[in-house]
């Protein structure tokens, strides 16, 4: 069984589009995480979430939105879309507690707007 | 501004010799280290963790050392084999009082294990 998963593994869509790409863990993970990787290879946050608070890093556009409907799943919504959202995206989980701040991480979501 | 670095982009090694990985950090609020590896189009995954009160965390083939002064860690891999040829990422997180902290990875090191 898959920790962590993400549909789809592909997206190519038109610029002005809107898209959501869905995320699921059945870990029993209180807390869900949204990655970036871009052209550079860097992976950097862009949000963490848990049933308490959403914590969104501030170089994100507010173009992306989170949206949970339930523990097991973190999904990111992203309106207008531009070039430069072309990346990999990565959804991951952890407890969240001290001492087990591991995160796992889906397979990654490949985006392509042109 | 990188707060984690990881200087080599690759690194050739002979199978059965040992490998290593190293990682530089400058945000002295990092508490949790870990190293993930990463074959391409899959997902990071987790290999081996250390809280920063120890130096030293050991799991089968694996260990990682950590020098807080130095603000330094790696990644020993002995002996290494043609399964360990992937990307490897170091990462950081400011994570002591628990909570929703995001990683910060490095660059990532191409490891090729060479027959």
């Amino acid at each position: 069984d898959t920790a962590v998963s993400q549909t789809p593994k592909y997206l190519v869509t038109q610029m002005g589009n809107d898209k959501s790409i869905k995320c699921e863990q059945n870990l029993g993970h209180d807390t869900m995480y949204w990655y970036k990787q871009d052209s550079k290879k860097f992976l950097k946050i862009m949000f963490s979430y848990n049933n308490k608070e959403l914590i969104i890093n501030e170089t994100v556009p507010n173009r992306f939105s989170p949206k949970s409907p339930d523990k097991a799943h973190l999904n990111l919504h992203i309106n207008s879309l531009e070039l430069g959202d072309s990346a990999v995206y990565f959804c991951a989980s952890s407890q969240g507690l001290p001492g087990q701040e591991t995160q796992y991480f889906g397979p990654g979501t490949r985006l392509l707007v042109l | 501004d990188q707060q984690v670095k990881q200087n080599s982009p690759s690194l050739s090694v002979q199978e059965g010799r040992i490998s290593i990985l190293n990682c530089d950090y400058t945000n002295s609020m990092f508490d949790y280290f870990l190293w993930y590896k990463k074959y391409p189009a899959e997902g990071p995954t987790f290999l081996i963790s250390i809280s920063s009160i120890k130096d030293k965390n050991e799991d089968g083939r694996f260990t990682v050392f950590l020098n807080k002064s130095a603000k330094h860690l790696s990644l020993h891999i002995v002996p290494s084999q043609p399964g360990d040829s992937a990307v490897y990422f170091c990462a950081a997180s400011e994570n002591s009082g628990g909570g929703a902290d995001g990683l910060t990875f490095g660059k990532g090191t191409h490891l090729i294990i060479q027959p």
